[in-house]
């Protein structure tokens, strides 16, 4: 079975410049989810997709926004971006979601200059 | 009081130790306790979890001992080995928020040969 994809794995952007990340979810998962991790705040939780709805959301700024496809697909943007949103950015999914047990992808490394 | 406080920020035992790493929390309405693994380049890997109606949970060399009470929680892990150098994270939530973690601030642990 494969795993969650994340793409693209690395990226390079300038400030103010957007940025879109794609997550393919474990075949069967309904949830996705995403988190921001970096060495200062750990891993944040940003939002989570569940039938193409989002059910929950973190407490990040509107700059942040994500949507879920009919095949569970996941994307998340990133408008406007600013030095502080360089982070590795993780996608997990999971059956229901209503468990702790999510499956992480690898992740995409997202560096703002 | 959404936190949940690690520690050591970091661990360094010997191969055979036994490594004990911490979590506290606050929200009393948190009902699942994970802990995950991550490699370097890796994303987050479900190693073990809890609920707060058991003391303690094994599974194989890792165990959780858990403590309502005090509002406290800890991995141990058995006759650690090289292999088991990762940075280890706690976390928390409430299982019926969908998939929304709190994480500690993770333990970066070394095992020498």
């Amino acid at each position: 079975k494969a795993g969650v994809t994340q793409t693209p794995r690395y990226l390079i952007k300038t400030r103010g410049q957007q940025v879109t990340l794609s997550c393919s979810p474990i075949s069967g998962h309904r949830s996705v989810s995403w988190y921001q991790q970096t060495p200062g705040q750990g891993l944040q939780f940003l939002f989570e997709y569940f039938s193409e709805t989002q059910r929950n959301k973190g407490n990040f700024p509107g700059r942040f926004s994500g949507r879920q496809f009919s095949n569970s697909r996941s994307e998340m943007n990133v408008s406007t971006l600013e030095l502080g949103d360089s982070a590795l950015y993780l996608c997990a999914s999971s059956f229901t979601g209503f468990t702790g047990e999510l499956f992480f992808g690898e992740g995409s490394r997202l560096t703002v200059l | 009081q959404q936190q949940v406080k690690q520690s050591p920020q970091s661990l360094i035992v010997q191969k055979g130790g036994i490594p004990i790493i911490n979590c506290a929390y606050e929200n009393t309405a948190f009902d699942y306790f994970p802990w995950y693994q991550q490699f370097p380049g890796k994303g987050p890997a479900l190693l073990i979890a809890i609920r707060p109606d058991v003391s303690e949970k094994k599974e194989g060399r890792f165990t959780i001992s858990f403590n309502k009470s005090a509002k406290q929680f800890s991995l141990h892990i058995m006759d650690s080995q090289p292999g088991d150098s990762a940075t280890y994270f706690c976390a928390a939530t409430v299982e019926t928020s969908g998939s929304r973690l709190t994480f500690g601030e993770g333990t970066q642990l070394t095992v020498n040969p």
